[in-house]
């Protein structure tokens, strides 16, 4: 299975500023015949199911506030939320859809400062 | 909108099953697979299979095959997971989401059923 490892485990972040959440996958997820990293990142707020932020490593689904960015390639990927809002407050999931099963990194809990 | 509907807890004994389901509304059911997933109390997220409604093709998560057990009712847009030989170590939340056909990604989510396992 590919183990995803998410840097760091917590943060915390004033409002406004820039929250930068790191995945890395053990092996990469980079399919190269049609150049696409098989990568999703998620969002879970407290008491509520998870939540789609990002798939194919950088597309935003519909409805996403465009704060929230998602880069990298290969194994290395990050999670950008530009300026950070109070309903930011969560634990974010990065996931690799590139072999079955599916796999998780262990959370990041983003916090206010 | 689209909707993914659980019931909101079970308890069971261990040795049990329990059997959970995820009713769907708001698209088109056969176009999209259904996952489980669950998350245990403080933890993260794990996947423990999905079906594809149109045709029936099923994936388990080797950890719990034979003990897992997805189906789908495509008359009434449902889908089912079966777990048996329950431990306390099974007591979780426990998520069914609906995902793009051959991407195992999950772009809709249902709130999930609460399984608590305990003598």
């Amino acid at each position: 299975d590919i183990v995803m490892t998410q840097s760091p485990d917590s943060l915390a972040v004033s409002l406004g500023e820039r929250a930068t959440i790191n995945c890395k996958s053990s092996q990469s997820v980079l399919y190269r015949s049609n150049n696409r990293n098989y990568l999703a990142w998620y969002q879970q707020r407290p008491g509520q199911p998870p939540k789609l932020l990002i798939y194919w490593a950088s597309t935003r689904e519909s409805g996403v506030p465009d704060r929230f960015s998602g880069s990298g390639s290969g194994p290395d990927f990050t999670l950008t939320i530009s300026s950070l809002q109070a309903e930011d407050v969560a634990v974010y999931y990065c996931q690799q859809y590139y072999s079955t099963p599916p796999t998780f990194g262990q959370g990041t809990k983003l916090e206010i400062k | 909108q689209v909707q993914l509907l659980q019931p909101g807890a079970e308890v069971k004994k261990p040795g049990a099953s329990v059997n959970v389901s995820c009713k769907a509304s708001g698209y088109t059911f056969s176009s999209y697979y259904m996952h489980w997933l669950r998350q245990a109390p403080g933890q993260g997220l794990e996947w423990m299979g999905r079906i594809n409604p149109r045709g029936g093709g099923i994936s388990y998560a080797q950890k719990l095959q034979g003990r897992v057990t997805v189906t789908s009712d495509t008359s009434t847009s449902t889908v089912y997971m079966d777990l048996s030989s329950l431990t306390s170590e099974d007591t979780a939340v426990y998520y069914c989401a609906r995902g793009p056909a051959d991407y195992y990604y999950m772009d809709v989510w249902g709130k999930g059923t609460t399984v608590t396992v305990s003598s």
